[in-house]
């Protein structure tokens, strides 16, 4: 079945350093990749929508300058957090659809700590 | 936009029980209707989904029934086993995967 690669998979880092977080789809191309917020015994929330090539649309509260999205490839989508503070520690999930119509793929999350 | 309701929050079973999970949307627009499970620490995983031009679907010992005209639809686990512990999300959207909106999610546990 459709896999996707997350990695990291768990990041501790100090406030002020920048994080970078890969989504990879490993056995098809997506066109559209998702990010996602997930705080402790909540839902998933989504963050933006990555489309390959062109530029993230992204929900309404989502800072664009701190949450960077990238989708160089149709394998490929990175959510970079810019200078990450302490609020910014929460898990992050991206998942990703073959094409439209079809169910998304998670991948396993990114557990980020920001000290 | 669409709202997503669950319920229970929490359920606890015994093992080889039956569980049951409902959620509620809110747009008449959407006709997608997966269910995703939530291991730990770890991404979710598609466990069985639904579309508006079905009633029922089944698989092993999972399935799904939808009403569309009260626009609901529930996960039915049958013969429950420790490793169905987890937490279980429903999830609404259109064709296009817009407006694909999660509910809160649901804590299985399964007593040995």
């Amino acid at each position: 079945g459709a896999v996707v690669s997350q990695h990291p998979s768990r990041v501790i880092c100090k406030s002020g350093t920048s994080v970078k977080i890969e989504c990879r789809s490993l056995d098809f191309q997506a066109t559209t990749m998702f990010w996602y917020r997930q705080f402790p015994k909540k839902s998933l929330m989504l963050m933006a929508t990555s489309n390959e090539g062109s530029k993230a649309t992204y929900e309404q509260g989502v800072e664009k300058d701190k949450f960077l999205i990238n989708h160089a490839s149709l394998t490929l989508s990175t959510l970079t957090v810019t200078s990450a503070h302490p609020e910014d520690s929460s898990f992050y999930i991206c998942s990703a659809i073959l094409e439209a119509n079809q169910p998304q793929h998670f991948g396993d999350g990114t557990r980020l700590s920001i000290l | 936009g669409e709202n997503v309701e669950q319920h229970p929050s929490t359920l606890s079973v015994q093992e080889g029980d039956s569980a049951v999970i409902k959620c509620t949307y809110s747009d008449s627009a959407s006709n997608y209707f997966p269910w995703y499970k939530q291991e730990l620490g770890k991404g979710s995983q598609l466990i069985i989904d639904i579309r508006s031009n079905v009633g029922e679907k089944k698989d092993q010992r999972i399935a799904v029934t939808l009403n569309k005209t009260a626009k609901h639809f529930s996960l039915h686990i049958t013969e429950t086993q420790p490793e169905d512990s987890a937490v279980y999300f429903c999830a609404a959207s259109g064709n296009y995967g817009q407006n694909f909106v999660f509910g809160p999610g649901t804590r299985l546990s399964v007593l040995p």
